[in-house]
Parts: C-alpha cells; structure tokens; sequence
C-alpha cells in the first residue's frame, strides 16, 4: 500500500516553463488537495477535488490548474512558471467522512 | 484575513518542560479542528477535536476546544528532544475545505 505517491521530489524550473506536479493515491479516497508551503506561512491550499470530475479553487489558486479524471490522479499543472511559485507542494487525500489527510512526502520545486 | 492564528509562532524550552501551543479561529460554522504535527517532511495527523468539548489525549499531548472562546490549545508534558517540530493547527470547514493555520515552531533543547 503506497499512500500517497507525488513526483518529482525536487525540481527545478525556468521562469516561463510549464510543468505537472503528479499526485496518485491507492486508497480509494474520494478528497484530494494541493497544498504549497513557504517558510512561515504554513500550509495553502491551493485546489482541492471531492470526487472524480470535481475540483474547486482554494486559497491561492492563481498560476495553478488541476483535473481529476479518476479517482487515483490529481495532477498540479504550472502553466507559466513564475519565482514567487518556488515552494514545497504538497498533495493530501483523505476518505469521505473522515478527517485527517494523508499526506505526499512533498515536491520541492525551485523557479528560477 | 487569517482565519486560523497560532500562537507563539515559534518557542524554545527545555526537555522536560510542558508547552502549550494556541489555536484560534474566526469560522464559527465548521466541521472540526485539526491539529498536525509536520517534522522534517509531510504533516502527520494528531487529533480532531469538535464543539463538544471533549478532550483528546495521546500520550504525553492532549489537546481541547473552547467554542466560547473560539480556540483550541494543545498540550506536550515532559517534553522530549523528539517534540521537537512544527505543530499545525487546522479547520475543516463545510464546504470541505481544510484550512491550515501558520504553524507553531517548537524546539526542545536536550
């Protein structure tokens, strides 16, 4: 049982290039999140998705797209890479009617 | 516009002493509080606590919310070298967000 896969674990990026960030989990979980993490600001989300072919904006969605086609993959889409987007994303998933989110091991991105 | 404020934002003790950590929130309409504990990568889940009031212990942490008083603490005795992390407080709102608060920085010094 892998939990929650992301990758890459690190990246780097030129301003102006796109990239996606994967997210799989095997767990069957309906929730899934993107959160990004700078130091001192805690946790923000960005999207988050209920179920398959639903998702919907969080705090800082702006440069950031997301699909849900299954049940398994949120994928984290930079269209255009900007330096304020250089940050430790994370992808959550938790199960319906429950709490507490499993956590990705992170994706360490750098735009440069 | 926060709506979850931790506090201190970050603490220094030694091993041995008890902390308490500080949550509050301005949702009052929300499914639960949340808090996690986030050491060197992915956050790990710790407790959920709702408006009943009703306190959760693990251990040498335990932690309750105080509708009143629109807060939650979260309580480390006899702390030890191993606490040392960041502690995050979060909401779960209903329309199924999960709201993270910026997170308290605890270092226990041997």
């Amino acid at each position: 049982n892998a939990g929650v896969t992301q990758t890459p674990k690190f990246q780097v990026l030129k301003t102006g290039q796109s990239m996606t960030l994967q997210c799989a989990q095997d767990m069957n979980h309906e929730y899934m999140s993107w959160y990004r993490q700078d130091p001192g600001m805690g946790l923000r989300l960005i999207h988050y998705s209920v179920g398959a072919g639903i998702t919907d904006q969080g705090e800082v969605p702006n440069g950031y797209n997301v699909s849900r086609s299954t049940t398994e993959d949120f994928p984290l889409r930079l269209l255009s890479a900007a330096p304020s987007q250089t940050s430790v994303y994370f992808c959550a998933s938790r199960q319906q009617g429950t709490y507490g989110y499993t956590f990705g091991s992170g994706t360490r991105l750098t735009v440069v | 516009e926060d709506k979850v404020v931790q506090s201190p934002l970050s603490l220094v003790v030694h091993e041995g002493d008890t902390v308490t950590l500080n949550c509050s929130y301005e949702v009052t309409n929300f499914r639960s509080l949340l808090w996690y504990k986030q050491e060197k990568k992915a956050p790990t889940f710790l407790f959920m606590l709702t408006s009943s009031g009703i306190e959760k212990k693990s251990g040498r942490l335990s932690s309750i919310l105080d509708k009143k008083e629109l807060s939650s603490i979260l309580n480390i005795t006899a702390t030890q070298t191993g606490d040392s992390a960041i502690y995050l407080c979060a909401l779960f709102t209903r329309d199924d967000k999960i709201i993270f608060g910026k997170g308290t920085r605890l270092h226990i010094l041997p």
